[in-house]
């Protein structure tokens, strides 16, 4: 069963903050990972897509993958109030075209 | 550019009774289709992915099907609804190559 673990939180931070999301995964083989922002009773909107190790940028905020370690971040840099959402990790299950996801983190950002 | 649209928004119904979401999707051709339930304080459950007109597959065994009578069409429906099919269920698209997944606007079912 592959599996997609997130910290549920929720994690809070005051406006412009870094805000840092973690999530890790299972599948050793999976070579595509998303970040997906929900805000409540909406759904699930795309942010970033990572495939290398390393870190890939996209305004205020990167992801990280470090598939060693089968872990993959993402930084929101200076969060906004409007930042406030849960945060679903998904990973690209390998050999199939489908995603597995975490059962994602809530952010709380404080003016 | 692509559009997926989900009909209804919400949809309150008896146990017992059947059910028919539909989802469409614009702007593309051949597009990989999926269904999701997102069931409260749950994650997001992949019920049924479809790669072409009529192929199906599905993840986990329930009272749900799934059918895929055009190839921007994709229709949920179950005979006999359980009070555990309450949920909120997302149809997705993505492009052949199966990669980034685009959600629709959901449908919030509530079975009583």
């Amino acid at each position: 069963q592959k599996e997609v673990e997130q910290n549920s939180g929720p994690l809070s931070v005051p406006e412009g903050a870094i805000a840092s999301l973690n999530c890790t995964y299972s599948d050793q083989g999976s070579q595509s990972f998303f970040w997906y922002r929900q805000y409540s009773g909406k759904s699930p909107e795309l942010i970033m897509f990572i495939y290398s190790n390393g870190d890939k940028e996209d305004g205020r905020f990167t992801a990280q993958l470090n598939k060693a370690s089968q872990y993959v971040s993402l930084l929101i840099r200076d969060s906004q109030p409007s930042d406030s959402a849960t945060y679903l990790c998904a990973v690209m299950n390998s050999g199939y075209s489908t995603l597995t996801f975490g059962k994602g983190t809530m952010l709380l950002v404080s003016p | 550019s692509q559009t997926i649209h989900q009909w209804p928004a919400t949809l309150v119904q008896p146990v017992g009774s059947p059910l028919s979401l539909e989802c469409t999707v614009e702007g593309t051709s051949n597009p990989n289709l999926y269904w999701y339930r997102q069931a409260a304080g749950r994650g997001l459950q992949l019920l049924f992915y479809s790669v072409g007109i009529g192929q199906i597959s599905s993840e986990v065994p329930q009272n749900l099907s799934a059918s895929r009578p055009q190839d921007r069409q994709f229709i949920l429906s179950s005979k006999k609804l359980l009070l555990s099919d309450s949920g909120f269920y997302l149809c997705a698209w993505s492009g052949n190559r199966a990669d980034t997944q685009y959600f629709g606007p959901g449908t919030r079912l509530t079975v009583l």
